[in-house]
């Protein structure tokens, strides 16, 4: 894989119910981040970590928790779905040695009933 | 509250036209700009950016200009083709290299 890579791509889930996104990025950046993006809203920020081992809250972090356990990987989880996380969910990663530029993943799609 | 706003949900220019996208931001802590460009069911693509220090920035059919001043910037792409028909976000960060994004205006270009 090269880039940045989100599962599933899509889900439809009844409300109440636990669900995680995956995300993984093969280009051993150490910044990663998750948004969400809504009609006329953009992408607003949710969760962010600038290094395994460590998260920080974004703009929009209540109802979401995140975890990061090596470089690669950045899981969103929603312990308990609601409707109005119906979304979708973006990851993104870049390099702080680098420039401020971040890549994004392909997203997926979240409908909570 | 919003701290980077586009105006303008929507755009439409003939191609061959130049199109103008504007951006306004309120924190003046920012000092590095991106635009975005995103396909439907596709991830947010870097297209240009911009530091505070300069005013311009060119790269091929794209031309970003930031008004310190007035915190506003605009992009420009000239000649249009039908390929730039997408959804361009503006991105703003402070030294904490997080970014912030504004709502998107929608590209068509008409043939």
């Amino acid at each position: 894989i090269a880039g940045i890579t989100q599962a599933p791509t899509s889900q439809i889930l009844a409300a109440g119910r636990r669900m995680t996104l995956r995300c993984t990025q093969d280009m051993r950046h150490n910044a990663m981040y998750w948004y969400r993006q809504d009609l006329g809203l953009g992408l607003r920020l949710i969760h962010y970590s600038n290094t395994a081992g460590t998260t920080g809250k974004g703009e929009v972090p209540d109802g979401y928790s995140v975890s990061r356990a090596n470089t690669d990987d950045f899981p969103l989880t929603l312990a308990s779905a609601v409707p109005s996380q119906t979304s979708v969910y973006f990851c993104a990663s870049s390099d702080s040695q680098g420039g401020r530029e971040q890549f994004f993943g392909p997203g997926t799609r979240l409908t909570v009933l | 509250d919003q701290q980077v706003k586009q105006n303008s949900p929507s755009l439409s220019v003939q191609e061959g036209r130049i199109s103008i996208l504007n951006c306004d931001y309120t924190n003046s802590m920012f000092d590095y700009f991106l635009w975005y460009k995103k396909y439907p069911a596709e991830g947010p693509t870097f297209l240009i950016s911009i530091s505070s220090i300069k005013d311009k920035n060119e790269d091929g059919r794209f031309t970003v200009f930031l008004n310190k001043s007035a915190k506003h910037l605009s992009l420009h792409i000239v000649p249009s083709q039908p390929g730039d028909s997408a959804v361009y976000f503006c991105a703003a960060s402070a030294n904490d290299y997080k970014l912030s994004f504004g709502a998107g205006t929608t590209v068509t270009v008409r043939a």
